[in-house]
């Protein structure tokens, strides 16, 4: 089956630098594709829609400047938290599907902030 | 807007019990709707989903669920537990004249008893 995948898998950062985490489609073309915050817990929080060739439409209350998102290929977003503190903490995942009623997750990355 | 109410946040069954978890939606348009497994750590994994056709989805695991206009709900069900269905389980909507944006419910953690 489709497969996305996510690198990676884990990081730890101190707080102020900033982290790249990278999202593939590995068997076909997305020209959408989604990333999701989830705390301990707690359900998935959609952060922004990644566009392809175009800006990443974010969700309200999420900062784009802090939560840089770059779709410059059919197969890959990139997702970078900027300055990095420690209440950004949390579990990031994404997704990408080939049709509209089809999301494959990856198997997130799960970021700590020193 | 779309919105999901997943009654119970923990759930424990029996191993070899009737499995039932329980999902309301809200959306203004007929939606599509989802049920996904998460295991520690890990990203989402479809279980199964309704677009259109018949109201009886079967998905993967055993799992199965029905859509009910009536009702607004997308109940999760399985006749027998199995103690490797211990995870947690997210209900999703979507509208099909969208952008495959997802909308979650905030999950039911299903604990399986020896």
């Amino acid at each position: 089956g489709a497969v996305v995948s996510q690198h990676p898998s884990w990081v730890i950062c101190k707080s102020g630098t900033s982290v790249k985490i990278e999202c593939r489609s590995l068997d076909f073309q997305a020209t959408t594709m989604f990333w999701y915050r989830q705390f301990p817990k707690q359900s998935l929080m959609l952060m922004a829609t990644s566009n392809e060739g175009s800006k990443a439409t974010y969700e309200q209350g999420v900062e784009k400047d802090k939560f840089l998102i770059n779709h410059a290929s059919l197969t890959l977003s990139t997702l970078t938290v900027t300055s990095a503190h420690p209440e950004d903490s949390s579990f990031y995942i994404c997704s990408a599907g080939p049709s509209t009623d089809t999301q494959y997750f990856g198997p997130g990355t799960r970021l700590t902030v020193l | 807007a779309q919105s999901v109410t997943q009654l119970g946040s923990h759930v424990s069954v029996s191993e070899g019990a009737l499995v039932l978890l329980r999902c309301n939606y809200s959306s203004s348009v007929p939606p599509y709707l989802f049920w996904y497994v998460q295991y520690p750590n890990q990203g989402l994994q479809l279980l199964l989903k309704y677009t259109t056709g018949a109201t009886l989805v079967k998905g993967i695991n055993g799992f199965e669920a029905e859509f009910k206009k009536s009702e607004t709900s997308f109940h999760l069900t399985k006749p027998s537990a199995h103690m490797s269905d211990a995870a947690e389980y997210f209900c999703a909507v979507s509208d099909p004249l969208g952008n495959e944006k997802l909308t979650f419910g905030t999950g039911t953690r299903l604990t399986i008893i020896p």
